[in-house]
């Protein structure tokens, strides 16, 4: 199995572009989720979705859009990047609300 | 307001040595505590859960423990190979009131070297 796999691993975007990164689950897990990674903090929750059809925004959502239009796939729009998106997104996959995340290997991305 | 406090920042053994990493946590209303993983450049990769009832859980040289009562885990690491170099993260689970994907509360990490 794959696991979870996100697309790309690197990204460099200048401010105001925008784009979507990937993510696609092979598990068959209903919850999916993703999380930007910043030096010194814990991860952070943007949007996260219970099922497919079924999305909700989690701690920092701003600037980021999300679709889950079926159970493998939960990709993460940027609408207009900004330097403050500056991070390392995670997705993340489980098979219940008390299951261990299985995450993928993130997408370094870098705003100018 | 829920936090996650893991200590220390960083810490450095050698190889073959034991170490103790620690995580307290102010969350409720408490569900389950999670230690974490992560290589460089990967993603985090679990190693135990524990729920309320539990105090003690292993997997193989990892072994976790939780006081519920003082809110406070740590992670030991018997025999420590080169391997085990990486970020540990601490995460606390709180339960939803209105139910649904429970809150996941996560600590800044432990950044562990192992030297030869």
């Amino acid at each position: 199995n794959a696991g979870v796999t996100q697309t790309p691993k690197f990204q460099v975007l200048k401010t105001g572009q925008s784009m979507t990164l990937q993510c696609a689950q092979d598990m068959n897990h209903e919850y999916m989720s993703w999380y930007r990674q910043d030096p010194g903090m814990g991860l952070r929750l943007i949007h996260y979705s219970v099922g497919a059809g079924i999305t909700d925004q989690g701690e920092v959502p701003n600037g980021y859009n999300v679709s889950r239009s079926t159970t493998e796939d939960f990709p993460l729009r940027l609408l207009s990047a900004a330097p403050s998106q500056t991070s390392v997104y995670f997705c993340a996959s489980s098979y219940s609300v008390v299951s261990p995340l299985h995450f993928g290997n993130g997408t370094r991305l870098t705003v100018t | 307001k829920n936090q996650v406090e893991q200590s220390p920042q960083s810490l450095i053994i050698l190889e073959g040595k034991n170490c103790t990493l620690q995580c307290n946590y102010t969350v409720s209303p408490f569900s389950n505590l999670r230690w974490y993983k992560q290589d460089t450049g990967r993603g985090p990769v679990s190693l135990t859960i524990m729920t309320f009832s539990e105090n003690t859980k292993s997997n193989g040289r990892y072994t976790a423990t939780l006081d519920a009562d003082t809110k406070q885990s740590s992670l030991h690491i018997t025999a420590s190979q080169l391997s085990d170099s990486a970020s540990y993260i601490c995460v606390v689970s709180a339960t939803r009131s209105s139910g649904g994907y429970n809150k996941l509360i996560f600590g800044a990490g432990t950044r562990l070297a192992v030297h030869p």
